[in-house]
């Protein structure tokens, strides 16, 4: 079955510095990649998506991620982040051939002026 | 933008009871989702549904759940007798297309507390 880590629970940057969330996957088979954001008493907000083609995926609100194959990840960032970024970030797998999403336990981000 | 919608945003009901939970898929999507969110986990596959018939479920999704589309426009979660450790945010999905590319767009949830 296809799972995610997300090893950090917590990520503390500055704004207007760059910020990575790190998301490594195991799946059988070429995977499906998302990242969600999830703000206090909202739902999962998407946020970009890897399928195929260039590793470097670009998403909502300047948020991009590297898919890299070798070493299974896929890690959001972003070159500049903003006080309003700070959220819970989700990345997610699915198998091509399946609905069946799985999620990581999310990695609480938190910019600071 | 167009949203899925869920109601009620938050349900309280005593352990044993059953339990309905509505939502309102986007309007030209075919695919539809259940997830939990038990308070500080991860988000939990419960389901899927297509066709009108549920085309994967998750070891969660045992006998005591079902899900419905009843008419054209609303997808429902029934928990038929209630446990202490259903209390959780349940979360509604739609997607375009299944088994593809396209995201599923969640709702806003429903937090159920069960007494």
């Amino acid at each position: 079955a296809q799972s995610v880590a997300q090893p950090e629970d917590q990520v503390n940057v500055a704004e207007g510095n760059p910020l990575t969330v790190k998301c490594t996957y195991s799946v059988s088979g070429n995977p499906y990649l998302f990242w969600y954001v999830q703000y206090p008493n909202r739902g999962l907000q998407f946020l970009l998506k890897y399928i195929t083609g260039d590793n470097l995926v670009k998403g909502s609100y300047g948020f991009e991620a590297e898919f890299n194959k070798s070493q299974t990840s896929f890690h959001l960032k972003k070159p500049s982040a903003l006080v309003s970024d700070s959220a819970l970030y989700f990345c997610a797998v699915r198998r091509y051939n399946n609905n069946d999403m799985r999620f990581g336990a999310g990695t609480r981000l938190t910019v600071k002026p | 933008e167009p949203e899925v919608t869920q109601t009620p945003s938050h349900q309280v009901t005593q352990m044993g009871q059953e339990v309905i939970l509505r939502c309102v898929p986007i309007s030209n999507h075919l695919y539809f989702y259940w997830y939990r969110q038990i308070l500080g986990q991860k988000v939990e596959f419960l389901v899927s549904f297509y066709n009108n018939e549920i085309s994967e479920k998750s070891e969660i999704f045992d006998d005591q759940f079902s899900v419905e589309r009843p008419d054209g426009s609303n997808f429902t979660l029934k928990i038929r007798s209630t446990k202490l450790e259903d209390s959780a945010m349940y979360f509604c999905a739609s997607s375009e297309v299944g088994r593809g590319n396209q995201p599923q767009h969640f709702g806003d949830g429903t937090r159920l507390s069960i007494l």
